[in-house]
């Protein structure tokens, strides 16, 4: 059973455009969303996280939105570049720290 | 910080060889994962150890997969026989207790022809 629910499956966002990737869950014991990235032949790496206490949160051209009620949360890529091009994936923590992943989001940002 | 490192980064291997795949966690992390990674079903978890014991290894597929953890610096992930179907990027990840997430190795991607 998938804990974590992830769309698109792909993605394609011309330059400076804005992406989006979404993220549903049913667990409310979960307690840290995080967002990875990854690039062909290497692993995923830690991108941007929230906790559950916060709707919203920045970093750069990265943004994570959470919804707690209904326990959603998405990630937003602004002004998006070709560099950006990887797959995202969201991932949920629970309380014995282990991490739950989605299925992951290929994003290609076309010049 | 090298990271966390695997090895090899590439193998090719005929089906019914023995595979062994190798992962050295970052030091000071306690808990470490062995997730696969295919096309049709993303990342799997395949079992992980916390402390060096094995705490969860319902994701292994079969008894063909075996994991193991002499001691914390050090793990293996074996396969035998190995078929077709476990072609995979195999990804080794390390944490420690309050750590904001993992680290993973760059992986091993793995042909059995």
């Amino acid at each position: 059973q998938q804990q974590v629910k992830q769309s698109p499956q792909s993605l394609i966002v011309q330059k400076g455009g804005i992406s989006i990737i979404n993220c549903a869950y049913e667990n409310t014991a979960f307690d840290y969303f995080p967002w990875y990235q990854q690039f062909p032949g290497k692993g995923p790496a830690l991108l941007i996280a929230i906790r559950p206490d916060v709707s919203e949160k920045k970093e750069g051209r990265f943004t994570i939105s959470f919804n707690k009620s209904a326990k959603q949360f998405s990630l937003h890529i602004m002004d998006s570049q070709p560099g950006d091009s990887a797959t995202y994936f969201c991932a949920a923590r629970d309380t014995g720290n282990q991490f739950y992943f989605g299925t992951g989001t290929s994003l290609t940002v076309i010049p | 910080d090298a990271g966390v490192i695997q090895s090899p980064r590439h193998e090719v291997t005929e089906m019914g060889q023995e595979v062994t795949l190798r992962c050295k966690p970052i030091s000071g992390h306690n808990s470490l994962f062995w997730y696969r990674q295919t096309m049709m079903r993303g990342l799997e978890l395949l079992i992980y150890f916390n402390n060096n014991v094995p705490i969860d290894d319902s994701g292994m597929p079969e008894d063909r997969f075996s994991a193991k953890m002499p001691n914390a610096s050090f793990s293996t992930l074996k396969i035998q026989p190995s078929e077709p179907r476990d072609s995979a990027v195999y990804f080794c990840a390390s944490t420690h207790s309050g750590a904001v997430g993992y680290t993973f190795g760059s992986g091993t991607r793995l042909t059995v022809v």
